[in-house]
């Protein structure tokens, strides 16, 4: 089984400050993908980063960066020079290679404060 | 790229009325696609997967007499909520995802289904 762990339901930031949503979670699996998406207002669901368990190197896509810890099965994100159109609610997934299906987190609420 | 387009947006109707949804990948082949639940401030919930030309796979506790899937080409799938009753009001987002099992999935914009 798989289980996608956000503790943090609610979180604030500065605008151009960095913050860092947290992601653990659990499987039986060796490979797998994890992903954060983003779901703002419009609740359009939108792929925000993607790292593969089996490549150590911490994905990096423009202000977004994640800390892949596979050995603690931990999966923060990174916004940096926080804008305010990042406000939304963000999602941590994980599809393990054996099947379709992806585990979402609960989500967290990230509001950016001008 | 990796577009894809579901409509309508938003519905609203009777109660007993069946609804269709439907899904499309624009420019790519969706093998999979994946019809999701969201209640306000929850996660997705998933529903059911199909696969283009077979018959969908349900999660458990979801009626398939009651939301009928059709996944009849590779760029479109459809949801059918059958004489839906305002327990069914909710937001359905489906996904799509083309080629390698380890891809991301592709969202559409999502319904809101509001029940009267």
């Amino acid at each position: 089984a798989q289980t996608v762990t956000q503790s943090q339901p609610e979180m604030s930031v500065q605008e151009a400050e960095t913050v860092t949503l947290s992601c653990t979670y659990d499987t039986s699996e060796n490979n797998y993908y994890l992903f954060w998406y983003k779901q703002p207002p419009s609740r359009q669901m939108i792929l925000v980063i993607r790292q593969e368990a089996y490549k150590q190197q911490n994905a990096t896509e423009n202000r977004f960066s994640v800390n892949f810890q596979k050995a603690a099965k931990s999966f923060s994100l990174k916004i940096s020079d926080s804008q305010l159109g990042d406000t939304a609610m963000y999602f941590c997934a994980i599809q393990p290679n054996t099947g379709n299906q992806f585990y979402f987190g609960t989500g967290t609420s990230l509001t950016v404060i001008p | 790229g990796a577009v894809v387009s579901q409509h309508p947006s938003w519905v609203i109707c009777k109660s007993g009325t069946s609804v269709k949804i439907e899904c499309r990948s624009l420019d790519f082949q969706a093998t999979t696609m994946f019809w999701y639940r969201q209640f306000p401030k929850q996660s997705l919930m998933l529903m059911a997967t199909s696969n283009e030309g077979s018959k969908a796979t349900y999660e458990q506790g979801v009626e398939k007499d009651k939301f009928l899937i059709n996944h009849a080409s590779l760029t479109l799938s459809t949801l059918t909520v059958t004489s839906a009753h305002p327990e069914d009001s909710s937001f359905y987002i489906c996904s799509a995802r083309g080629g390698a099992k380890l891809q991301p999935q592709h969202f559409g914009d999502g319904t809101r289904l509001s029940i009267l």
